[in-house]
């Protein structure tokens, strides 16, 4: 998983304030997943977008989470009005493509942001 | 919504022994692959198959893609230390463009 930096590594936030997640994608990948883990589970599908654009917003909540992947600079996760179910770790992965002849082409993981609710 | 049920959901065995992690659905995937996640880190690619009936050896790992690609299994021979982690399985199906994750298996391997 080297290669996709995602920031910060730990978040604190407190009930009400805002969270706001960046993930920078490997050299020469242009597309960005944002998954979401909460303790003792498997990593949960919220977000697929390429660059300014937002392809698969499936697995997000319907309020308060927004994702952007813009034409410069990192992709961000931004979570408004935090709330202590909020905390978990937010992992960012990066493809160069979503389908190659048909084949999923391998997707690399960040270290992950782990975001606490207080 | 599809599920990748894994078993067991926790091993914990001794250096040296071997084990078998099963990754099951009711769907059929256009591809799957393994990872291993360590505590406070992302989930790292180990291997990813494609054909139904597959196998692929990497080290002391073996993996198998069900020939209906609606399963997989993971071996381990001869466990080491090194191997203790998250295993995680995750599907790939040609309509869409996510990956669904199976619910994984905590494996400690002691010495």
């Amino acid at each position: 998983n080297a290669g996709v930096m995602q920031n910060p590594r730990h978040l604190v936030r407190r009930r009400g304030q805002e969270a706001r997640l960046r993930c920078s994608p490997m050299k020469g990948h242009s597309h960005v997943y944002w998954y979401r883990q909460l303790p003792e589970e498997g990593l949960k599908f919220m977000v697929y977008l390429q660059k300014e654009n937002i392809i698969d917003e499936s697995g997000m909540p319907k309020e308060r989470f927004s994702a952007e992947f813009p034409k410069e600079g990192p992709s961000i996760l931004r979570i408004q009005q935090v709330v202590r179910g909020d905390s978990a770790a937010y992992f960012c992965a990066s493809s160069p493509l979503p389908r190659t002849s048909g084949v999923w082409a391998e997707a690399f993981f960040g270290q992950g942001t782990r975001l606490t609710v207080v | 919504t599809q599920l990748l049920e894994q078993s067991p959901q926790f091993l914990s065995i001794q250096e040296g022994e071997n084990l078998t992690v099963y990754c099951n659905s009711s769907s059929v995937f256009s591809s799957l692959q393994w990872y291993r996640q360590e505590p406070g880190e992302g989930p790292v690619l180990l291997v990813t198959v494609v054909t139904g009936g597959e196998v692929k050896k990497l080290k002391r790992l073996t993996f198998q893609f069900g020939d209906a690609r609606k399963d997989s299994s993971l071996h381990i021979t001869a466990a080491q230390p090194g191997d203790t982690g998250l295993y995680l399985c995750a599907g790939h199906s040609g309509g869409g463009n996510k990956l669904t994750f199976g619910t994984g298996t905590q494996l400690k391997v002691e010495l």
